[in-house]
């Protein structure tokens, strides 16, 4: 079946760096990637889609120079927090949609905590 | 997308059947019913979908009543890894379209 791969699973980082996350379709073409992030006992919020060779379409009242999405390859997409700060810690998921299939494919989601 | 209603939290014992409704009284005629769920930590995961029919994968069955306002998931045989949140979903069938998640039930599958 479609499998998405994302890297890392966790992370730690200091306040005011950046940190990318990666996304990537290991079988499968995905010209449409999804960022969602979600907040402890909370839901997914979907943040932007990623489509391959454009700009990435963020949903209202997301930052996109904060949360810079490339999506340079139909297997790739990176979600780079930049200049992170501790209330940009959360649990970063994307997904991707898998033609042969109803339903879209999700990765396993990253940690991140920002220290 | 049409909303959709979930009980927040449900229990169920190991081994009954677990049934989970789901309200969608202002679903339009060409959007379907999808299920996921996400396992504490992970990535949601997709369960079933249906337009009008009952289906019946796997892993779940699916009943969506003939008016169409409202559904119910059905595992039949709950485990402990059953234990998750399980949101339903109401959107067009489409390959590119969002995926917008409502709060999902949380449920307890017990020994």
């Amino acid at each position: 079946g479609a499998v998405v791969s994302q890297h890392p699973s966790r992370v730690i980082c200091k306040s005011g760096t950046s940190v990318k996350i990666e996304c990537r379709s290991l079988d499968f073409q995905a010209t449409t990637m999804f960022w969602y992030r979600q907040f402890p006992k909370k839901s997914l919020m979907l943040m932007a889609t990623s489509n391959e060779g454009s700009k990435a379409t963020y949903e209202q009242g997301v930052e996109k120079d904060k949360f810079l999405i490339n999506h340079a390859s139909l297997t790739l997409s990176t979600l780079t927090v930049t200049s992170a700060h501790p209330e940009d810690s959360s649990f970063y998921i994307c997904s991707a949609v898998y033609r042969g299939e109803d339903g879209y494919t999700f990765g396993s989601g990253t940690r991140l905590t920002v220290v | 997308d049409a909303k959709t209603t979930q009980p927040p939290s449900m229990d169920c014992a190991e081994g009954r059947a677990a049934n989970l409704p789901c309200n969608h009284s202002t679903i339009s005629g060409n959007e379907y019913v999808y299920w996921y769920r996400q396992i504490h930590s992970q990535g949601p995961q997709y369960i079933i979908h249906g337009l009008k029919n009952n289906e019946t994968n796997e892993m779940a069955s699916l009943i969506i009543t003939e008016d169409r306002k409202s559904s119910t998931l059905i595992l039949p045989h709950a485990t402990l890894r059953d234990t998750a949140v399980y949101y339903c979903i109401v959107r067009v069938r489409s390959n590119t379209g969002k995926l917008i998640f409502g709060q999902g039930t949380t449920l307890q599958v017990k020994p």
